[in-house]
C-alpha cells in the first residue's frame, strides 16, 4: 500500500534553514505529483509546494515563495523541502501528501504521511 | 485574492443526525473541491473529490455536490467517530487553498 514518511522535523532558530524529506513506497514514484501541506498548532491546513510528477513543474505557497525550495530525488522515491529563512510562523507539523491521479498537476490529495513537526525558535 | 470560505466554523450534533457544511469560493472553480476529515492528533483523510465523488472505501454515509462557486458537504447520519475537523480544498489553480475547516463534536 501507499506510504509516506517524513523526517527532518525539529527545532530551529529563527533565520536558519532546516530540510525536510519524504520517503515513498507502494506506488509508481515517477507517475505522480507530490505535495507538502504545514499546520500550525491549533490551525488549519495550509498547502505549502508541489513538485510534478515528471520534477519540471514546481509551485509554492506566496508565504514560502523563495524561501522554500521542493525537490525529489527519484532514486530514492523521496521528495524534499529545503527550508531557509525560516520564521517563526513556520513552526507547524508538515504533511507530505500525493496526488490522487496520476501524471497531473490538479489533483486531490489521496494519501498522506503522519507529518513531521517543525519548531522555529530561539 | 482568491478565498475559500467554509461555515459553520464548528458544530455540535447528535448522533443520527444530518449534518450539512458549505464551502464557498470566490471565483469560479467548476467542480475541483474536495472534502478531507481530519480527526484531532491524525493526518487528513480525503472523503470527497471532484465536488461530488466518493473516495474508494469511504462510506455512503458521506456526500458532496455543488458547483461554480457554491459547494456542500453532508454526513447523512453523524455517529461519535465522524468527530474532527472538516475541511475543503480546491485543485483549480494555484496556488491550492483550503477552507478554515468545519469542527465537529457530538452532542
Amino acid at each position: 500500500q501507499v506510504q509516506l514518511v517524513e523526517s527532518g522535523g525539529g527545532v530551529v532558530q529563527p533565520g536558519r534553514s532546516l530540510r525536510l524529506s519524504c520517503a515513498s513506497s507502494g506506488f509508481t514514484f515517477t507517475n505522480y505529483a507530490l505535495n507538502w501541506v504545514r499546520q500550525a498548532p491549533g490551525k488549519g491546513l495550509e498547502w505549502v509546494a508541489l513538485i510534478s510528477y515528471d520534477g519540471t513543474s514546481k509551485f509554492y505557497a506566496d508565504s514560502v515563495k523563495g524561501r522554500f525550495t521542493i525537490s525529489k530525488d527519484n532514486s530514492k522515491n523521496t521528495v524534499f523541502l529545503e527550508m531557509n529563512s525560516l520564521r517563526a510562523d513556520d513552526t507547524a507539523v508538515y504533511y507530505c501528501a500525493r496526488h490522487k491521479i496520476m501524471a497531473t498537476l490538479m489533483s486531490s490529495f489521496d494519501s498522506w504521511g503522519l507529518g513531521t513537526l517543525v519548531t522555529v525558535s530561539s | 485574492d482568491f478565498q475559500m470560505t467554509q461555515s459553520p466554523s464548528s458544530l455540535s450534533a447528535s448522533v443520527g443526525d444530518r449534518v450539512t457544511i458549505t464551502c464557498q469560493a470566490s471565483q469560479d472553480i467548476s467542480m475541483s473541491v474536495n472534502w478531507y476529515h481530519q480527526k484531532p492528533g491524525k493526518a487528513p483523510e480525503l472523503l470527497i473529490y471532484h465536488a461530488s465523488r466518493l473516495e474508494t472505501g469511504v462510506p455512503s454515509t458521506f456526500s458532496g455536490s455543488g458547483s461554480g462557486t457554491h459547494f456542500t458537504f453532508t454526513i447523512s447520519s453523524l455517529q461519535p467517530e465522524h468527530i474532527g475537523t472538516y475541511y475543503c480544498q480546491h485543485n483549480d489553480h494555484f496556488p491550492f487553498t483550503f477552507g478554515p475547516g468545519t469542527r465537529i463534536e457530538i452532542k
